[in-house]
């Protein structure tokens, strides 16, 4: 079915790096954007970045620009974000999106299941 | 950056009752705005794409509307399974999600 399937919980060290991955099935991968949120526990949803799956094009929340790395994999329908520097405040959910349609800026109909990134020290 | 802002921040309410949500933007959007629903330790769902349209499967109750900086989420009768958290999402210039409306059962 369509889906977007992500890696699975991460715990990092500060000053650490994670890369999590999100599977696409169900659908034509390079048709709509991929969008990556996050979530802090208890806090509200904030995005991060977007990737073209078709181009590999990128573009990044000021916040996170040259923190935050996003990459694709075609042959296997996969995007990956890759965040490094890690702090306490990286703690929180990652999510990837799937747009609705062919444009970075249209609604985000299809999500991942969630990541975990945890950040000890 | 645009700068979203929900009001109110909760809200309790009861089955049957009709809710309104409403979305303010720091400066014009058009109707690059969208509704998302989101149940605890549940990815986000979308409600409402392009201020206005109802995204396939989601009940009638839900209605949206808006355009430049004032939006609203109408919920008309209020199902069990409404009680949620709901965000309204920007996508004018980059993305920028409202801090979220807890709608709790009175």
């Amino acid at each position: 079915q369509v889906q977007l399937v992500q890696s699975g919980a991460e715990v990092k060290r500060r000053g650490a790096s994670v890369k999590v991955s999100c599977s696409a099935s169900g659908y034509t991968f390079t048709d709509s954007y991929i969008h990556w949120v996050r979530q802090a526990p208890g806090r509200g949803l904030e995005w991060l970045a977007w990737i073209n799956p078709r181009s590999g094009a990128t573009h990044y929340a000021q916040k996170f620009a040259g923190r935050v790395t996003l990459t694709r994999d075609t042959s296997i329908s996969t995007a990956y974000m890759e965040m490094s520097s890690l702090t306490s405040d990286d703690a929180a959910m990652y999510y990837c999106a799937r747009t609705v349609a062919p444009g970075w800026e249209t609604a985000f109909d299809l999500w991942g299941q969630g990541t975990m990134v945890i950040v000890s020290s | 950056d645009i700068q979203m802002t929900q009001s109110p921040s909760s809200l309790s309410a009861s089955v049957g009752d009709r809710v309104t949500i409403t979305c303010r933007a720091s400066q014009t959007i058009d109707t690059y705005l969208n509704w998302y629903q989101q149940k605890l330790g549940k990815a986000p769902r979308l409600l409402i794409y392009a201020a206005s349209n109802l995204q396939r499967g989601v009940p009638l109750r839900f209605s949206g509307s808006g355009s430049g900086t004032q939006f609203s989420l109408t919920i008309t009768s209020l199902q069990p399974e409404d009680f949620a958290t709901y965000y309204c999402q920007q996508s004018y210039s980059a993305i920028t999600f409202g801090q979220g409306t807890r709608l709790e059962i009175k």
